[in-house]
C-alpha cells in the first residue's frame, strides 16, 4: 500500500528564500510528525499534529519555521527566510494513534540545501 | 527523558547474527525500548519494541535485561540489505509520541 510521501524530494533555495515542504501521510493516520536530520546526525523532533491540532511545536528552532495541517491530512512545513543552517533532510512520519505502542511510518524525506 | 548509549559502529559478516547493544540505565518503569533503523537515503523504519519481556518478530529479536538497564537487538541472519544505522530509543508515552533519536550504531554487513 501507499506509504508516507513527501515532496519535493530535493530542494535548493537561496539564502533568504521561503520554502514549503509537503507531507502526505498514510490515509487514516491521526498523528503526524516532522523531524529535521542534519548530516551525520539522528533525526530531531520538530513538531507534532493530532488530526489538525498542533499539539507540540517545541522542536521548531525559530519562528521562521511554521507547520500546518488544516484538514487533518496533508501537512506543510514552511521555512521563511531560509538560512544555511536550515540545510538538512526534513522527515515526515505518521502513525495510527497517539499514546499506544504504534510505530511511526516515515517518508523518504526532503533534502533542503540552502546556498 | 532516559538517554541511550550505543556503539558508534559495528561490522558483521553476511549470514551471521548481528547483535547490537544499547545501554539505557536511567530508563523508567513505564518507558519502552524501541528500535528503528535507517538505510542510506531513506527514512527510519520501525523494527521492534518491548517493555520488559523479550520480543521477536519477522525482522529481529529484542532481548531486555531483567533490570531493564540494557538491551540487545539481534538480527539472526544478517544480509547486505541490513547495512544501516540502528537507533535504540527509550519511549515514554508522555512525550506525546515524539521519538528522541541518538546517534545510533552504523552496522556494516560485509560479504
Amino acid at each position: 500500500g501507499a506509504g508516507v510521501s513527501q515532496s519535493p524530494r530535493y530542494k535548493v533555495a537561496k539564502r533568504g528564500q521561503d520554502v514549503a515542504l509537503r507531507c502526505d501521510p498514510i490515509s487514516g493516520h491521526v498523528s503526524l510528525f516532522w523531524y529535521q536530520q542534519a548530516l551525520g546526525q539522528g533525526p530531531e523532533f520538530l513538531t507534532y499534529f493530532q488530526n489538525e491540532a498542533q499539539l507540540d511545536k517545541s522542536g521548531l528552532p525559530s519562528d521562521r519555521f511554521f507547520a500546518e495541517r488544516p484538514e487533518g491530512s496533508v501537512s506543510t512545513l514552511k521555512i521563511q527566510r531560509t538560512q544555511q543552517e536550515d540545510s538538512a533532510v526534513y522527515l515526515c512520519a505518521s502513525s495510527l494513534r497517539l499514546g499506544d505502542s504504534y510505530e511511526q511510518y516515515f517518508g523518504p524525506g526532503t533534502r533542503l540545501t540552502v546556498t | 527523558d532516559a538517554k541511550t548509549t550505543q556503539p558508534t559502529s559495528m561490522d558483521c559478516a553476511e549470514g551471521r547474527a548481528a547483535n547490537l547493544p544499547c545501554n539505557h540505565s536511567t530508563i523508567s518503569g513505564n518507558e519502552y525500548v524501541y528500535w528503528y533503523r535507517q538505510i542510506h537515503s531513506q527514512g527510519p523504519q520501525y523494527i521492534i519494541h518491548g517493555l520488559k519481556n523479550n520480543e521477536t518478530n519477522e525482522m529481529a529479536s529484542l532481548i531486555i535485561t531483567e533490570d531493564r538497564k540494557s538491551s540487545t537487538l539481534i538480527l539472526p541472519h544478517a544480509t547486505l540489505r541490513d547495512t544501516a544505522v540502528y537507533y535504540c530509543i527509550v519511549y515514554n508515552y508522555n512525550q506525546g509520541g515524539k521519538l528522541i533519536f541518538g546517534q545510533g550504531t552504523e552496522l556494516s554487513v560485509k560479504p
